[in-house]
This record gives C-alpha cells, sequence and structure tokens, in this order.
C-alpha cells in the first residue's frame, strides 16, 4: 500500500500570498495518477487537480499541481479568502487507493 | 448536476451490520464507477471500494472479509454492507463517482457524507 504524506500539517497565510503543499509518496506512483481535494467543514470534497497537474473542470486557474514519482506539489498563486480549507491527496495507481493525512490552510 | 446522497442509521451496535444507501440524482448510475470512502474521526480518508455499476467490485484487503456492496441501477441506488462492526468503524462515510478515468479512476462527485458511530 502506498503510503502519502503531506506537509505542513497547517499552513497559516494571508489573502493574497503564496500557498505550496506537499504530497509524498512511500513509492512511485505510476502514471502521476495523483489528485488534489479541497474540502470545507461539513461540505463533500472538491477535485481541484488530476493526472498530478490537470486542473478539473472549474478549478481555477491560481490552482497548480506538479511533481513526478514520490513528491507532489499543490500551488496555489494567490490565496482568496474562499480558498482556507483543508486539501487532501489521492493516489489511484494501484488498486487500493490512498490518501494523505490533508493539510489545513487557515488565515494568518 | 450530479448528487449523491447518503442515507441509514447514524447508530450500530458493536458486531451488527452496518447498511448505507447512496441515491444518485441528475444523472444515472449506469455507466460508471461508484466507490465508497470513509473517515474515521481525526483520521485520514480510508478507500473502502468500488463497484461498477454491472456490478463488478473491488475491495480494500483490510475490509473486503467484512464488505459488500451492490447496485440498483433501477432506482439509481448504491449500497454498503459492512459486517460484524467494531467501534473502530465509527466514521463519515461518503459515497462517489469514479467520474473521471485518467490512467486510473477517480471521483469527481461525492456525497455530503453521513456519520456513523458504532456503539451499545
Amino acid at each position: 500500500e502506498i503510503v502519502l504524506t503531506q506537509s505542513p500539517g497547517t499552513l497559516s497565510l494571508s489573502p493574497g500570498e503564496r500557498a505550496t503543499l506537499s504530497c509524498r509518496a512511500s513509492q512511485s506512483v505510476s502514471s502521476a495518477n495523483l489528485a488534489w481535494y479541497q474540502q470545507k467543514p461539513g461540505q463533500a470534497p472538491r477535485l481541484l487537480i488530476f493526472g498530478a497537474s490537470s486542473r478539473a473542470t472549474g478549478t481555477p486557474d491560481r490552482f497548480s499541481g506538479s511533481g513526478s514519482g514520490t513528491d507532489f506539489t499543490l500551488t496555489i498563486s494567490r490565496l482568496e479568502p474562499e480558498d482556507f480549507a483543508v486539501y487532501f491527496c489521492l493516489q489511484y495507481s494501484t488498486s487500493t487507493r490512498t490518501f494523505g493525512q490533508g493539510t489545513k490552510l487557515e488565515i494568518k | 448536476q450530479v448528487q449523491l446522497q447518503e442515507s441509514g442509521p447514524g447508530l450500530v451496535k458493536p458486531s451488527e451490520t452496518l447498511s448505507l444507501t447512496c441515491t444518485v440524482s441528475g444523472g444515472s448510475i449506469s455507466g460508471y464507477y461508484w466507490t465508497w470512502i470513509r473517515q474515521p474521526p481525526g483520521k485520514r480518508l480510508e478507500w473502502i471500494g468500488y463497484i461498477h455499476y454491472s456490478g463488478t467490485n473491488n475491495y480494500n484487503p483490510s475490509l473486503k472479509s467484512r464488505v459488500t456492496m451492490s447496485v440498483d441501477t433501477s432506482k439509481d441506488q448504491l449500497s454498503l454492507r459492512l459486517r460484524s462492526v467494531t467501534a473502530a468503524d465509527t466514521a463519515v462515510y461518503y459515497c462517489a463517482r469514479l467520474g473521471i478515468c485518467s490512467g486510473g479512476c477517480l471521483a469527481d462527485h461525492w456525497g455530503q457524507g453521513i456519520l456513523v458511530t458504532v456503539s451499545s
């Protein structure tokens, strides 16, 4: 089973700043089958990025994903107030999907 | 817009069977894979398994001996049964559609989730 480790656990930033979130895999994620989701309290998770770098329909272009192999990054270029939420990564390259533990992005 | 809604008991006794239903609206269950995912309090999400509308399924090995998923295409519903539950099965349970297939398939639409507590 591929273990995904996200860092940092909590990120405190101000609107307008740049956010960089990391997701590291315990073994290589083939075909960059890595996705990022955003989750707000009481809401269903929202798909942001799939294939490591492809934006899902409706994802603003301030969100970008990068990486391959075992190291992946979600970058939010300029934070908007609605971006403060929990973000988690998912690998779907193996038959047993696994998730990262999440990064909480909070307002500083 | 596809919407998913989980339903079922919020409280299940230890050793009994957890049974949940996911109703799909705004779209058909046919043509897609569907998945169940859960999140125990304070822990990361855990993939339970997925099922194709035809009935083909794949379960997480850690839960395989206790899980059964099924689909009812006539009602656009999917179901989850988890037998012999313990307190460790207390979690928010989500259903989701595996609507984007790029390499593998991943969830693009999720339900709001339902909290199921296992307690006597």
